[in-house]
């Protein structure tokens, strides 16, 4: 395994398109982030789930924002009706959750992101 | 309300030098976490460090170094002799209680290394 992915690297789109991006988490990790990033600041927790189970999502995430991960593998995060707002980084994170043992209790492992331009 | 400060938006330092990054954090909670993380320019989020809030040892990882400490609540973190590939943004990130599901960052130091 070689980390957590992310596709599409880039993505452009014009006002008002639906856009969707994926998240592969490493393989034995149970749980899965989203954050989102703007220039010049640190990530903004979007949402996160325990398995298939989506269990705290931000203030932040609109009702235009929908992350699913319908087997507990990997997720999607859609944006519909795309404003330029939404303009910004993409981030996918995954680690054990904290009872899981081990040493890597509660590291967040991200993937490169997928870097959001909204026309 | 949890909060982590980067004060320091930018430093410039000349190859070689040893250069400190500022991290404080605000919690109300006894039981927190604290991290480093390392963006380089390619943009993925690297991991170097986790501090959990009974641990005040200070860590030395090579040229790496963190000082912890509760009585000011800053989790300070020094590079020594620093290399141009130490340019990148870090970031201090704090997690609270036992759930730990959520970081929150600092708006992040960019460290440029100039050769």
């Amino acid at each position: 395994d070689t980390g957590v992915s992310q596709n599409p690297r880039h993505k452009i789109t014009k006002r008002g398109q639906n856009v969707t991006f994926r998240c592969d988490p490493i393989s034995e990790h149970n749980r899965l982030y989203w954050y989102r990033q703007t220039l010049g600041q640190g990530p903004e927790f979007l949402t996160y789930f325990q398995n298939e189970a989506q269990l705290e999502k931000s203030r932040l995430l609109s009702d235009r924002f929908s992350a699913e991960r319908p087997k507990g593998s990997f997720s999607t995060l859609e944006i519909q009706r795309t404003e330029q707002g939404d303009s910004a980084m993409y981030l996918c994170a995954s680690s054990t959750s904290p009872h899981s043992g081990g040493s890597s209790y509660n590291e967040q492992f991200f993937g490169p992101g997928t870097r959001l331009t909204v026309l | 309300a949890q909060k982590v400060t980067q004060a320091q938006t930018e430093i410039s330092v000349v190859e070689k030098e040893d250069v400190t990054l500022d991290c404080v954090y605000e919690t109300r909670d006894t039981t927190y976490y604290l991290f480093w993380y390392k963006q380089p320019p390619s943009g993925e989020l690297v991991f170097l460090i986790r501090r959990n809030s009974f641990d005040e040892q200070n860590e030395i990882s090579g040229r790496y170094s963190w000082n912890f400490q509760k009585s000011t609540s800053s989790f300070n973190f020094t590079i020594t002799a620093s290399q141009v590939v130490d340019s990148a943004v870090y970031f201090c990130a704090l997690s609270e209680g036992d759930s730990n599901y959520q970081l929150i960052w600092g708006a992040g130091t960019k460290l440029i290394i100039k050769p």
